[in-house]
């Protein structure tokens, strides 16, 4: 399954809302997360199960979409939100994740 | 908190095999499913391989089938890959992650060791 997350990088200023998104070349029913990675570090997982916060994940952090569509929605950009986000499927093996967002300061 | 240490990467010829070891902590080892992630440079993210908690079932990605070998030894608590016949494009960063129970995706993730095979 191919994941395609779109744009590829996001110009946004803090405080206002980020809406990165993530397609599915085949359903994944809700068998979605999505991932955090700030530069030189591991990713973080944010939300599974398409809409699920991970634990200790803030509220501004929501996920949405099942099927092929997927949506992450960062409400009120912080500072330490900047980073590249990706989607990865858990429905069939192989896993596979999307070629990621780069969030970036406008 | 669940901590994940890589060990074991490095540089190496083409041909030549390395054993990556990742040793857990904090959490009840053979209960969770664990995972290979790699990441070349500057790209995004593969899934290289799983292994269930008691061993008996592994999963490959198909660029590294029949040349990696994931295991693990729950009485160390310590989860291993074996890489054979490297090649230039296995470079990477290689990820230990913990799976999530009721989903296979990763909750935990350790900080990574580089592999680098080059002549």
């Amino acid at each position: 399954i191919v994941m395609t997350q779109s744009p590829a990088t996001l110009s946004v200023s803090p405080g206002e809302r980020a809406t990165l998104s993530c397609r599915a070349s085949q359903s994944v029913s809700n068998y979605l997360a999505w991932y955090q990675q700030k530069s030189g570090q591991a990713p973080r997982l944010l939300i599974y199960g398409a809409s699920t916060r991970a634990t200790g994940i803030p509220a501004r952090f929501g996920g949405s979409g099942s099927g092929t569509e997927f949506t992450l929605t960062i409400s009120s950009l912080q500072s330490e939100d900047f980073a590249v986000y990706y989607c990865q499927q858990y429905i069939t093996w192989p896993y596979t994740f999307g070629q990621g967002t780069k969030l970036e300061i406008k | 908190e669940v901590q994940l240490l890589e060990s074991g990467g490095g540089l190496v010829q083409p041909g030549g095999s390395l054993r990556l070891s990742c040793a857990a902590s904090r959490f009840t080892f053979s209960t969770y499913a664990m995972s290979w992630v790699r990441q070349a440079p500057g790209t995004g993210l593969e899934w290289v391989s799983m292994i269930n908690g008691g061993g008996e079932t592994t999963y490959y990605a198909d660029s590294v089938r029949g040349r990696f070998t994931i295991s693990r030894d729950n009485s160390k608590d310590t989860l291993y890959l074996q890489m054979n016949s490297l090649r230039a494009e296995d470079t990477a960063v290689y990820y230990c992650a913990r799976v999530k129970r009721g989903g296979d995706c990763l909750d935990f993730w350790g900080q990574g060791t580089l592999v680098t095979v080059s002549s």
